[in-house]
């Protein structure tokens, strides 16, 4: 059974910090990884797409890895500001026609002016 | 306005009251999927649907029942809900082409069993 991890379960910085939130998943025949976050109270917002096959996928000041083989992505923030401030959740895509997904818990981010 | 729309988005029902949650998406996904999301367990999937008519079971299906008729809509019913079903409840869609299946996600409905 896939689980997914991610770590630190909360985190605090000042603005301006650049940042890395981690994400570790079990199995590694996944067919894609998702990041997104969540605003309180509001739905899923995607962030990134990985696919099985890429190794990095970039949007603005964020940068998404993945290394399969090791089962583990993180999320790059860089330049952080009170905007980011947010649950970031991450999400594996498996099965053989990636029908299914796997959330982990969410690394909840506060950045302070 | 490409979206996932789900209703309601706040009920308060009582034990044994059979309900409907109702999705609809307006940009001719194929895949369809619920989730419930709860205090220190996170996001779960309960049901989804690769196309018309074809759905399976995620995660956490108990209690919960779902059907596919059209394209766009793809309901969440609890036939006789109870209180450990009180939850916040997801719809999400995709395209269902590999390098493009985004997930775009409903506002989330919020439901209460009394």
């Amino acid at each position: 059974k896939q689980e997914v991890t991610q770590i630190p379960a909360a985190l605090s910085v000042p603005e301006g910090e650049n940042l890395v939130l981690n994400c570790s998943f079990t199995d590694s025949a996944i067919y894609n990884l998702q990041w997104f976050r969540q605003d309180p109270g509001k739905g899923l917002t995607s962030l990134l797409l990985i696919q099985s096959s890429q190794r990095e996928q970039t949007s603005g000041r964020l940068n998404a890895s993945l290394d399969k083989s090791s089962g583990r992505s993180t999320l790059y923030i860089a330049a952080s500001q009170p905007g980011d401030s947010a649950t970031y959740l991450c999400a594996v895509r498996r099965g053989n026609a990636g029908n299914m997904l796997t959330f982990g818990g969410g690394t909840r981010l506060m950045v302070k002016p | 306005e490409a979206q996932v729309t789900q209703n309601p988005r706040y009920l308060i029902t009582v034990t044994g009251k059979k309900l409907t949650v109702t999705c609809s998406q307006n940009m001719n996904h194929e895949y369809m999927s619920w989730y419930r999301q709860d205090p220190g367990l996170g996001l779960r999937q309960i049901y989804y649907s690769m196309n018309v008519e074809v759905t399976d079971k995620g995660d956490v299906p108990e209690g919960y029942k779902v059907s596919r008729k059209e394209k766009r809509n793809f309901p969440l019913i609890l036939e006789s809900p109870s209180p450990n079903q009180t939850s916040l409840y997801f719809c999400a869609s995709s395209i269902h082409t590999a390098g493009a299946n985004v997930l775009t996600f409903g506002a989330g409905s919020r439901l209460t069993v009394l």
